[in-house]
């Protein structure tokens, strides 16, 4: 039972590249989350899925898509890159039965945009 | 959206000491979570508590969710505590969850 997991774990890109970050959960919940965490801050809602098929913005979605490709799968991908996503990128992923809502998370992902 | 305030920012302990971590929020909520992001990063779950108190060993949280706001309970500090501390929210039947500015704290030996 791995949990959460993200790839890549570090990730370097030039200005206007492009590049998908993956998510995969083995918990069988029905929800997925990505943030990011800037340095000296808490982390903040990219998008999230609800529930396979449902996609919904958050906090900060722009220059962001995502794709629910399954119950277990998440993906985030930046079309264009730019310096102002240099983060950490977190997934996380949540049952949502009921009331029951907590949220677990993955190891990350470094991403630097030069 | 709802503000979620976490306080102090920054608490220096020495090993051994006890402390206390607070956060406070705008709205009511139906789901609140204490994390410890550890030096390297990794998000650990501490508590899922919308309201009452649990404990885990050393730790321990209070939400009073009337009041809205939540304490963490760290006792008998250990250098391993080191990290940030942060609580989350979710008002309720909603997926959002918003993230305080979390407490960084130093245990000292």
């Amino acid at each position: 039972n791995a949990g959460v997991t993200q790839t890549p774990k570090f990730q370097v890109l030039k200005t206007g590249q492009s590049m998908t970050l993956q998510c995969a959960q083995d918990m069988n919940h029905n929800s997925m989350y990505w943030y990011r965490q800037d340095p000296g801050m808490g982390l903040r809602l990219i998008y999230y899925s609800a529930s396979e098929g449902t996609t919904d913005k958050g906090e900060v979605p722009n220059g962001y898509n995502v794709s629910r490709l399954n119950k277990r799968e998440f993906s985030l991908r930046l079309e264009s890159a730019a310096p102002s996503q240099t983060s950490v990128y977190f997934c996380a992923s949540s049952p949502r039965g009921g009331s029951y809502n907590e949220q677990f998370f993955g190891p990350g992902t470094r991403l630097t945009v030069l | 959206g709802i503000q979620v305030e976490q306080s102090p920012p920054d608490l220096i302990l020495q090993e051994g000491a006890n402390s206390t971590l607070r956060c406070n929020f705008s709205d009511s909520v139906n789901n609140l979570q204490w994390f410890h992001q550890n030096p390297w990063g990794q998000l650990i779950n501490l508590f899922y508590i919308p309201s009452g108190t649990k404990q885990n060993g050393r730790l321990s949280a209070t939400t009073v969710a009337t009041e809205r706001y939540s304490l963490l309970y760290i006792s008998s500090s250990q250098t391993t505590d080191s990290g940030v501390y942060f609580c989350a929210v979710a008002p309720g039947g909603y997926q959002k969850v918003t993230f305080g500015t979390g407490t960084k704290l130093q245990v000292i030996p």
